[in-house]
């Protein structure tokens, strides 16, 4: 089935760095992918739809300078988390749209998330 | 504005016994539903999804949901629970627009004792 991989799986750093996250999907084509912020025992909230060859589209009160996504190939988006500070630590998850089917048939394929801790 | 609620924020069933895990949602239109599973530290997994066709939609790992317009709800049932079943799961509303963004509900644990 599709898969869609996301890389690191956790990563600790120290404060006022940037930390690149990855995510790639493996078997499939994605021109549309999402990036997701999780805080601990809550839902997933949506961060930004990150469109392949264009810039991406940030939900209301994300700070785009802060959190940088790059969306250069159909198969990898990126999310840069820059001078990363203690309330950025957060789990971090994408998806990406399958193009099979249309509209909203088309699947949401998850990656199993990153841990990022600031210190 | 679209919207789902989960009613339970923790579920806990013995082994063996029914799950029952509730979802209203809010929509001016016909919704697409799905619910999602997460197990810990790990991206969300699929179990089912309505799209306008039969109201009663069957997943995977022998889970079901109900599509029910006249109550505005799409409860998430299974006959018997095994202990891998623990994990949370999430209701989900997709939006209309032409990302078709995902909506989520704030979830259910689901505890599942020996």
């Amino acid at each position: 089935g599709a898969v869609v991989s996301q890389h690191p799986s956790r990563v600790i750093c120290k404060s006022g760095t940037s930390v690149k996250i990855e995510c790639r999907s493996l078997d499939f084509q994605a021109t549309t992918m999402f990036w997701y912020r999780q805080f601990p025992k809550q839902s997933l909230m949506l961060m930004a739809t990150s469109n392949e060859g264009s810039k991406a589209t940030y939900e209301q009160g994300v700070e785009k300078d802060k959190f940088l996504i790059n969306h250069a190939s159909l198969t990898l988006s990126t999310l840069t988390v820059t001078s990363a500070h203690p309330e950025d630590s957060s789990f971090y998850i994408c998806s990406a749209r399958d193009p099979v089917g249309t509209g909203v048939m088309q699947p949401q394929h998850f990656g199993d998330g990153t841990r990022l801790s600031i210190l | 504005a679209q919207s789902v609620t989960q009613l339970d924020s923790h579920v806990s069933v013995s082994e063996g016994t029914p799950v029952l895990l509730r979802c209203n949602y809010s929509s001016s239109y016909s919704p697409s539903l799905f619910w999602y599973v997460q197990h810990p530290n790990k991206g969300l997994q699929l179990l089912l999804k309505y799209t306008s066709a039969a109201t009663l939609v069957k997943g995977i790992n022998g889970f079901e949901a109900e599509f029910k317009k006249s109550e505005t709800s799409f409860h998430l049932t299974k006959p018997s629970a095994h202990m891998s079943d623990a994990a949370e799961y999430f209701c989900v509303v997709s939006g209309r627009d032409s990302s078709y963004k995902l909506i989520f509900g704030s979830g259910t644990r689901l505890l599942v004792r020996p």
